[in-house]
């Protein structure tokens, strides 16, 4: 699975849009780009996936390069809620199986 | 639905000693994975079970085993535990293999 490279933190201030960015250079075409986000001493909990074309479900948007190497994960209205790590996930959907190679991720730390 | 349980929450062993840790999936959830993830590695992927049998194996010694029962259910088992497995185990379920995830709380062990 590709490797994928984040900035290990970011702040935001509550209210407004939080985007976290995800470089992944040597994606694949069979490979899905998936967001994590892990709460303090909680499990990961799945944020949204998606191959190629913009993906936005009721958590989050996803952003995905036309060529593929870089997305960038939105989350409309940050609240002190949202403050966690955020990873970012390269993998294929099929044949890999439910491997997920976990980065340092981001720190995303949402503010009064 | 009920989310992945896992138990016990908490666990206290000594050097050399065995635990045997496990894991509920969703209601339905055939897939089942197991990470650990400690502030040194993060979280890394130990295994995956689906239909009762291993699919996928991470890098750990033999000492970490595991094994899903025909109801989805799966246990993990670490060996003559050494101080480097404290750890916060995770266990994950999802419908199939490729699909998204869902972590249980964990078990956090602590090896003294």
């Amino acid at each position: 699975d590709a490797k994928t490279t984040q900035p290990p933190s970011m702040d935001c201030a509550e209210g407004r849009a939080a985007n976290l960015p995800c470089n992944h250079s040597t994606i694949s075409g069979n490979e899905y780009v998936y967001w994590y986000r892990q709460i303090h001493s909680q499990g990961p909990q799945y944020i949204i996936h998606g191959l190629k074309n913009n993906e936005t479900n009721e958590m989050a948007s996803l952003i995905i390069t036309e060529d593929r190497k870089s997305s960038t994960l939105i989350l409309p209205h940050a609240t002190l809620r949202d403050t966690a790590v955020y990873y970012c996930i390269v993998k294929r959907l099929t044949g890999g199986g439910n491997k997920l190679t976990f980065g340092t991720g981001t720190q995303l730390k949402v503010e009064l | 639905k009920a989310g992945v349980t896992q138990t016990p929450r908490y666990l206290i062993k000594t050097r050399g000693q065995q635990v045997t840790l496990s894991c509920s999936p969703i209601s339905g959830h055939r897939s089942v994975s197991w990470y650990q993830q400690t502030p040194g590695q993060g979280l890394q992927f130990l295994f995956e079970y689906f239909s009762e049998t291993q699919r996928n194996k991470g890098n750990f010694p033999g000492r970490f085993s595991g094994r899903q029962f025909s109801n989805s259910r799966s246990e993990m088992n670490v060996s003559t535990l050494e101080l480097g497995d404290s750890a916060l185990y995770l266990c994950a379920s999802s419908l199939g293999r490729g699909l998204e995830q869902y972590f249980g709380p964990g078990t956090r062990l602590t090896v003294t």
